[in-house]
């Protein structure tokens, strides 16, 4: 299996702020990266996709980069909406795997 | 709009089966450019993959390979929905368990899930 690192496990951040959260492959995966959004008692939300597309409906604030076996989510301008815990999930293997998870909290 | 409703029991007796349902509206089981799936979540292991079932011409199914020994994904097309069984259950398949679809667009992402359910298993 593909095994996806993130870091930080956790971070605190206040509104307005520029948040960097990374994500990191076993191997090469190319572009086959998403990253997803989860509120508490919530399903995850799809945020972005293939490493750099953004998701229908979903502010601009939010940009993924990379490729290979290193890629970022931005978010530009931290929003109380945002404290949420974010994951990465590559679908260069179809035996998909995740990310463990980072937490944005309020500062 | 796609919308998939989970249902089953909360609570399972270890080495029973879990058996959970997920009804489709909005698209259809039989869908060729889509797979359906079911992840499941929980504090030791995060959120984990554990299979689908999609139709191509035929049915197929895949399944992670922590899991491979004891489940079964079944599509029921007459009522749209697809299930998830997973055999002789431990505690260690206490789990917020999630349906979810992804469409073959090059890229393949779940776009859209399931409420999720939490089942533990205990006696």
């Amino acid at each position: 299996d593909i095994q996806m690192t993130q870091s930080p496990s956790s971070l605190s951040a206040s509104v307005g702020d520029r948040v960097t959260i990374t994500c990191r492959a076993s191997q090469t995966i190319s572009s086959y990266l998403n990253w997803y959004q989860q509120k508490p008692g919530k399903a995850p939300k799809l945020l972005i996709y293939g490493a750099s597309s953004l998701q229908s409906g979903v502010p601009s604030r939010f940009s993924g980069s990379g490729s290979g076996t290193d890629f970022t989510l931005t978010i530009s301008s931290l929003q109380p909406e945002d404290f949420a815990t974010y994951y990465c999930q590559q679908s260069y293997s179809t035996l998909f795997t995740f990310g463990g998870g980072t937490k944005v909290e309020i500062k | 709009q796609v919308q998939l409703q989970q249902s089953g029991p909360g609570l399972v007796k270890p080495s029973q089966t879990l058996s959970l349902t997920c009804v489709i509206s909005g698209d259809s089981v039989s869908n060729t450019s889509a797979a359906w799936n079911w992840i499941r979540q929980s504090p030791s292991r995060g959120l984990e993959w554990l299979g689908r079932t999609y139709y191509r011409s035929k049915w197929f199914n895949d399944y992670a390979v922590s899991v491979k020994s004891r489940i079964t994904i079944n599509p029921d097309t007459s009522k749209n929905h697809f299930s998830l069984q997973l055999n002789s259950v431990t505690p260690e398949d206490t789990a917020v368990y999630f349906c979810a679809r992804y469409t073959v667009t090059g890229d393949y992402y779940f776009d859209y899930w399931g409420q999720g359910t939490l089942v533990t298993v205990s006696s």
